[in-house]
Formats: C-alpha cells, structure tokens, sequence
C-alpha cells in the first residue's frame, strides 16, 4: 500500500533546533514536498527534494533519502510563529506532479 | 498577484442538501486541482482540471460529488446530495505548471459541516 508516515505532535523550545522526520513507501516518486500549515489557514510551501541530499532555504532545510523513503525537515532558531502543523508530501505520479500524496502532519508546538 | 480564493469560507447544511463549492485560482493558472480533510485524517486528493478539461478525477470519492471548471477560469465542487461523511474542509490549489508544486498555491479552504 501507500502510506506516508511522520510523528503527530513535537514540542521545542524558542530558538532551539526541531528535526520532523517522514518515511513514505509510494508507488512512484517524483519528488517529496514540505509545506507549513497554521490553524484555519490555507496550506504554504516550504521545500522539495527531487534529489538525495539537504536543501537549505534560510532557517529551514530539507532533507532526501530516495533509497531509504526517508526525509526530514530541520527547523532552526525556533519562533513563536513557527508553532503550526507541518505536513509532508510525495509527488509519486509521472503524468501528473501536482497530484500529491500528504502525511497527516506534525503539530510543532514551540514553548517559551 | 491575488492568491487562491474560496468561498464560502464555512458552509452547515443538512444531510440531503446540495452545497455549492467555488474556487478562483491564480490568474493564468492553468492547473487547478482539489483535496479534502476530513477530520482526524490527511489532506487527500479529488481531482485536477488543466484549463476546462479533467486531467485526474481518480480521488473523487462518488459520484454525488461533481466539479466543474468553465471556460477555464474558476471551479466549482458541488456534492449533491450531502451526507454526513461529507463534512471537512475543502482545499483548492492552482499552478502555472506541474513540474515544480512549489509554485502551488492553495486556498484557504472551505470547512463543510453536514448535520
């Protein structure tokens, strides 16, 4: 089957490092997407991997194990605002990248 | 540029009834693609427009749910008739291409309640 997993809630302290872990097993794999979500908002971007490797894009990085199913996304200097769910996401279709596979999500709660 | 819009924001209907869904994606986005929360679970694919033709409806759940994109602007997702299984919240998405989903904008969404 399909499946998409990752931890349901983490907590962290403000300006401390956070790491979501997701493992997936997809059909295909086109590319694995992280995106950002605060409560009664739309869903925002924030990484992808096509490729094995670390992204880095300012506090946040992502990263891909295509061999492993494995990604993480790294938080660093932890902000109040950065309390919000994060969800993981695979692209696993050839004819259609959009079509996107989601994980349940990680609550990341950052305490003071 | 305006983001993607959605209303109504919150809708209750009654089991039977039939609600209408309405999504205005980016201007000059020709892909334009729905999901759906169902509480306690994952964001989970509908369907995916390219311009007015449906590229993918494979995660459309029945056939009491109908969508529709005229003329290649916005999309509507009725479901007629609603039951409670129904009720989440509905995303809609849109992008200028496929290849990078980091150009894939989404909606505020559409939280559906069916009582």
């Amino acid at each position: 089957g399909q499946n998409i997993d990752q931890p349901t809630e983490m907590t962290a302290t403000e300006g401390a490092i956070v790491q979501i872990n997701c493992t997936y097993q997809t059909s295909g794999f086109n590319g694995l997407f992280w995106y950002q979500q605060h409560a009664g908002e739309a869903p925002t971007f924030l990484s992808y991997n096509v490729l094995d490797g670390l992204e880095e894009k300012g506090r946040f990085s992502s990263f891909l194990s295509r061999s492993k199913g494995y990604s993480y996304l790294l938080l660093k200097e932890l902000q109040m605002k950065d309390s919000a769910s994060y969800l993981c996401a695979v692209s696993g279709t050839t004819d259609s990248w959009g079509k996107l596979q989601f994980g349940a999500g990680t609550q990341v709660v950052v305490t003071p | 540029e305006a983001g993607v819009t959605q209303f109504p924001s919150h809708s209750v209907i009654e089991k039977g009834q039939t609600v209408t869904l309405r999504c205005d994606p980016i201007s000059g986005h020709d892909n334009l693609y729905w999901y759906r929360r169902v509480m306690g679970k994952e964001i989970k694919f509908l369907l995916h427009f390219v311009k007015e033709s449906k590229q993918d409806e494979s995660g459309m759940p029945n056939n009491r749910f109908l969508a529709e994109r005229t003329g290649g602007t916005y999309s509507t997702l009725k479901v007629q008739p609603a039951e409670l299984e129904d009720s989440g919240v509905y995303f809609c998405a849109s992008s200028r291409g496929t290849v990078l989903p980091g150009g894939y904008t989404f909606g505020s969404g559409t939280r559906l309640t069916v009582v």
